[in-house]
């Protein structure tokens, strides 16, 4: 079946605008996971969702960021007056439940975010 | 102290030897160890997930597990070219309910052929 989706895959803005940034996670999955990699590092933890409701939003660096999950399904990562510091890869993941203590995730291709 | 720690390379292997990749996580309590494969500009891959204590083996590849040290390896037997890329070690710190994964910064794997 069809894997974890994101759109879109690059993204360049100017220093102050707005983006967002969309992932559609695999079918019947309810926890969604959105992480970021800058370059040389692992993946650092954002937010986490389970079902639509934000479980934990402890990683969010600061309240440019912000994440909805509307319908349980779809996400979107909002980043509002961007910084050159936000540049970095975005990568959505999920997983069937997000409880059962041994599940994997499974990540998408990510967004490539350059801020100029 | 880093949460999870890895050597960050780069490690060069020759073919058909044995890779072996380690890490160390700080907090007891963790439940879930995963290695991913990161190939340069892709997204993670899941390789292996372990959970007990012991070793768990995937074709090349072997999974170690001890919960007493706080260490997580994985073993690659006949390097091949093709396992050139980026290992991340993760793992859930959390308890039941939230699985959001701490990632190593990840240890870039070379295969001399």
């Amino acid at each position: 079946g069809a894997g974890v989706s994101q759109t879109p895959s690059n993204k360049v803005t100017e220093k102050g605008k707005y983006v967002e940034l969309r992932c559609d996670p695999i079918s019947g999955h309810t926890a969604l996971y959105w992480y970021r990699q800058s370059l040389g590092q692992g993946p650092e933890f954002l937010i986490y969702f389970q079902g639509t409701g934000a479980a934990d939003d402890s990683g969010l660096p600061n309240d440019r960021f912000f994440a909805v999950r509307p319908e349980g399904s779809v996400s979107t990562l909002k980043i509002q007056r961007t910084e050159r510091g936000d540049s970095a890869m975005y990568l959505c993941a999920s997983s069937l439940t997000g409880t059962s203590g041994q599940e994997t995730q499974y990540f998408g291709p990510g967004t490539r975010l350059l801020v100029l | 102290q880093k949460e999870v720690e890895q050597n960050s390379g780069p490690l060069s292997v020759p073919e058909g030897a044995i890779a072996s990749l380690n890490c160390t996580y700080s907090d007891r309590v963790s439940q879930s160890f995963f290695w991913y494969r990161q190939y340069s500009g892709k997204s993670p891959e899941l390789i292996m997930s372990i959970y007990s204590n012991g070793d768990k083996e995937d074709g090349r590849f072997t999974a170690q597990l001890n919960k007493a040290s706080q260490y997580v390896s994985l073993l690659i037997r006949d390097s091949q070219p093709s396992d050139s890329a980026t290992y991340l070690c993760a793992v859930n710190l959390s308890n039941f309910g939230n699985e959001k994964l701490t990632f190593g910064t990840g240890t870039r794997l070379t295969i001399i052929p």
